[in-house]
C-alpha cells in the first residue's frame, strides 16, 4: 500500500542532544513538508522540499534541519538549539508543486524532552 | 501573507445535532481549499476539498462551499455522530510551489 511511514511513534530525548525523525514515503511524490503541531497551535511548517537536493525553510526552522538526498525521504533532525522541541511532528507529501492537490500525512512522532 | 482563521473551540454536541464549522481565510491570487481532519494521537486526513469559486467539496456526509465573495469555506454536516469526535482543521494553498497553511483546528466532541 501506498503512503507515508514515520518513525518512531515515540521518541525521548535529553537535554542537549540531537535526534533525527524519519519520514519515507512510496506516493513518488516530489514535494515533502515537516510540520510542528502544538496544542491551540494549528501546524506550523518547518521545512519543506519542492525536489530532491533542495529545501526551504518554513515558519520555525531555527534549531532544525533536513536533507532530501532521495525523493523518497525527508529526514528531519531536531538540534539542541532547539529550545522547545517538545511536540508532535508531522511528515507530509504532494504531487508536485499544483496548489489545487492536497498533502498527504503520516502518523506522526511524538517527541518529548526529558 | 495567507491566514486562515477557524472559529473558536472546543465544540460540544449531541449525537445527531446539526455542525457548522466557520472558516475564512485571506490569500493572495486564487486558493484551493481544504478541510482536514484528525483523530486522536494520529496524522491528518485530507476530508474534502474545493479548488475554485463556488466549488461544493463533500465526503462522509460533510460539505463545504467554496465562496469567494465572503472568504470562507464553512463546514457542515446535517447529523453528526459520536465517531465524528476529532480535531477539524481548514487550510488553503495557493499558486506554484505552494505549502499548506493551515487554521488553528477546532475539537469537536459528539455525545450520545
Amino acid at each position: 500500500d501506498g503512503g507515508i511511514t514515520q518513525s518512531p511513534k515515540y521518541l525521548f530525548r535529553k537535554e542537549g542532544q540531537n535526534v533525527t525523525l524519519s519520514c519515507e514515503q512510496n506516493l513518488n511524490h516530489d514535494a515533502m513538508y515537516w510540520y510542528r503541531q502544538d496544542p491551540g497551535q494549528g501546524l506550523r511548517l518547518i521545512y519543506y522540499s519542492q525536489i530532491v537536493n533542495d529545501f526551504q525553510k518554513g515558519d520555525i526552522a531555527e534549531g532544525y534541519s533536513v536533507s532530501r538526498e532521495k525523493k523518497e525521504s525527508f529526514p528531519l533532525t531536531v538540534t539542541s538549539a532547539q529550545k522547545n522541541p517538545t511536540a508532535f511532528y508531522l511528515c507530509a507529501s504532494s504531487i508536485g508543486d499544483r496548489s489545487n492537490t492536497e498533502a498527504f500525512f503520516g502518523q506522526g512522532t511524538r517527541l518529548t524532552v526529558v | 501573507g495567507d491566514s486562515v482563521t477557524q472559529m473558536e473551540g472546543p465544540v460540544t454536541l449531541s449525537e445527531e445535532a446539526f455542525l457548522t464549522i466557520n472558516c475564512t481565510y485571506t490569500a493572495t491570487g486564487y486558493p484551493s481549499l481544504f478541510w482536514y481532519v484528525q483523530y486522536p494521537g494520529e496524522g491528518l486526513q485530507l476530508l474534502l476539498k474545493a479548488t475554485k469559486a463556488d466549488d461544493k467539496g463533500s465526503n462522509k456526509g460533510f460539505e463545504a462551499t467554496y465562496r469567494k465573495e465572503t472568504t470562507s469555506f464553512h463546514l457542515e454536516k446535517g447529523s453528526v455522530q459520536v465517531s465524528d469526535s476529532a480535531v477539524y482543521f481548514c487550510a488553503l494553498r495557493t499558486g506554484a510551489n505552494s505549502k499548506l497553511t493551515f487554521g488553528k483546528g477546532i475539537t469537536l466532541s459528539v455525545r450520545p
